[in-house]
């Protein structure tokens, strides 16, 4: 069965520096896109960065890459100089090309990043 | 701007009570989805529509009920609202493939609280 695992809760980062957020994924489709989104206090969903699994080269956003290994099937999410906007919650999402048209996405638990000055 | 609102940002209804959560889209877009937030279980999915009058269930459709008469409105319904209805109501929606980036775009939510 589709998974998304996202096995930290919490993680704080001084603001400036660099800071991984980690995304494992199980799925038994070849063809899915992985997605990761940001929710602020708000509580928007901020769409962030976007990883096709056919894609070669790993994906970048201004800050934000995708370190995407595709055979340990993580997804990680990688902010460089990190700000204190930044500081929200992240999820990582996948959808599987066999939901077809749908664009159904499954949602991992999400990871709290609090940014330090 | 493309946006998604929602008809409440909070909300507080009585046990019992029928809920109706309204959201509306502005981007033409064929698919429209209902996932409630909590705390440790990130986003499920409760029911998506992919066009007028049509429904799908998600993988926590007991106790709501959804309508979509329009292309632009998709309803959510709590038939009788139990206090474990207590939560984030976030709705979203896409273009109508699955290929490429076409992320889910995402209304601001509703928390819903069910005395």
């Amino acid at each position: 069965a589709q998974k998304i695992t996202q096995t930290q809760p919490g993680m704080f980062v001084q603001e400036k520096e660099a800071v991984t957020l980690d995304c494992t994924y199980d799925t038994s489709d070849p063809s899915y896109g992985l997605f990761w989104y940001k929710q602020p206090s708000s509580g928007e969903m901020i769409f962030l960065i976007y990883q096709g699994s056919y894609d070669q080269q790993n994906a970048t956003e201004g800050r934000y890459s995708l370190n995407f290994q595709k055979a340990r099937k993580s997804a990680n999410l990688v902010i460089s100089a990190s700000q204190l906007g930044d500081s929200a919650m992240y999820f990582c999402a996948m959808r599987e090309a066999r939901s077809g048209g749908y664009n159904k996405l499954i949602f991992g638990a999400g990871t709290r990043l609090a940014v330090h000055p | 701007d493309v946006k998604v609102t929602q008809s409440s940002r909070y909300l507080v209804k009585r046990t019992g009570e029928k809920v109706f959560l309204e959201c509306v889209q502005d981007m033409d877009h064929e698919n429209m989805f209902w996932y409630r937030q909590d705390p440790g279980l990130g986003l499920r999915l409760i029911y998506f529509s992919y066009d007028v009058k049509m429904k799908e269930k998600g993988d926590i459709p007991e106790g709501y009920s959804v309508s979509r008469e329009k292309k632009e409105r998709f309803s959510l319904i709590l038939e009788s609202a139990s206090t474990n209805q207590t939560s984030m109501y976030l709705c979203a929606s896409s273009p109508h493939s699955g290929s490429g980036t076409n992320e889910q775009f995402f209304g601001p939510g509703t928390r819903l609280t069910v005395l």
